[in-house]
């Protein structure tokens, strides 16, 4: 799981709660991204950044916020408005944001909504 | 647009054999290739990507990958299968042609190599 660090594992929600999730980084990565991965549907991406103080919308940011006021964390918020938010939520980063960087990936947080 | 398809859900192998994970892209510009694994409830590691020159890639943990630019495929391979590759493999691609930062991947295959 490299440098990467997301916090807690498990977390449970309430309906109409938010929540943020933790993740961190000390590889000195500009690029940094949150995924939501559903069974049998792969990775879904919800946020990324580029560099700090500067992201963009995904696939799904529906109901999702986030922030990168430092350059090695990348928080992401779910808020009440995410009607199915419980699955499993991946951070990675990498180098830099050109397409010939791969990713590194924390071990992930799994969000279930009681 | 770019998209990856991983057409197996599950592979299954007896150790020792070799084994083929398939994966097909679609981009409009030239694509950068990536595989991944995942263990289960753990985050993705980094096998191998493609970016240009020699279209057979060598990896982590003796895993290789073909590019083939006319079938557009990117199949991961190995030749002697352990009982300890079993894990969810992921491909993913990007488009150099798109927006940087934004990678598509496929829905995962399920390899298990059975003793």
């Amino acid at each position: 799981d490299g440098g990467i660090t997301q916090s807690p594992k498990y977390l449970f929600r309430k309906e109409g709660q938010n929540v943020t999730l933790s993740c961190e980084q000390n590889l000195n990565h500009d690029a940094m991204y949150w995924y939501r991965q559903d069974p049998g549907q792969g990775l879904r991406l919800i946020y990324y950044s580029q560099i700090v103080n500067d992201f963009q919308k995904g696939d799904i940011a529906e109901g999702y916020s986030v922030s990168r006021e430092k350059k090695e964390s990348f928080p992401l918020t779910v808020t009440s408005a995410q009607k199915n938010p419980t699955a499993f939520y991946l951070c990675a980063s990498s180098i830099g944001p050109l397409e010939n960087n791969e990713q590194f990936f924390g071990p992930g947080t799994r969000l279930t909504v009681l | 647009a770019q998209s990856v398809a991983q057409p197996e859900d599950q592979v299954n192998v007896a150790e020792g054999n070799p084994l083929t994970v398939k994966c097909t892209y679609s981009v409009s510009g030239n694509p950068y290739l990536f595989w991944y694994v995942q263990y289960p409830n753990r985050g993705l590691q980094f096998l191998l990507k493609y970016i240009t020159g020699d279209n057979l890639v060598k990896g982590s943990y003796g895993f290789e990958a073909e590019f083939n630019k006319s079938q557009t495929s990117f199949h991961l391979k190995k030749p002697s299968a352990l009982v300890s590759d079993s894990a969810l493999y992921f491909c993913a691609v990007r488009d150099d042609n798109t927006n940087a930062g934004k990678s598509t991947f496929g829905d995962g295959t399920t390899l298990t190599v059975k003793p």
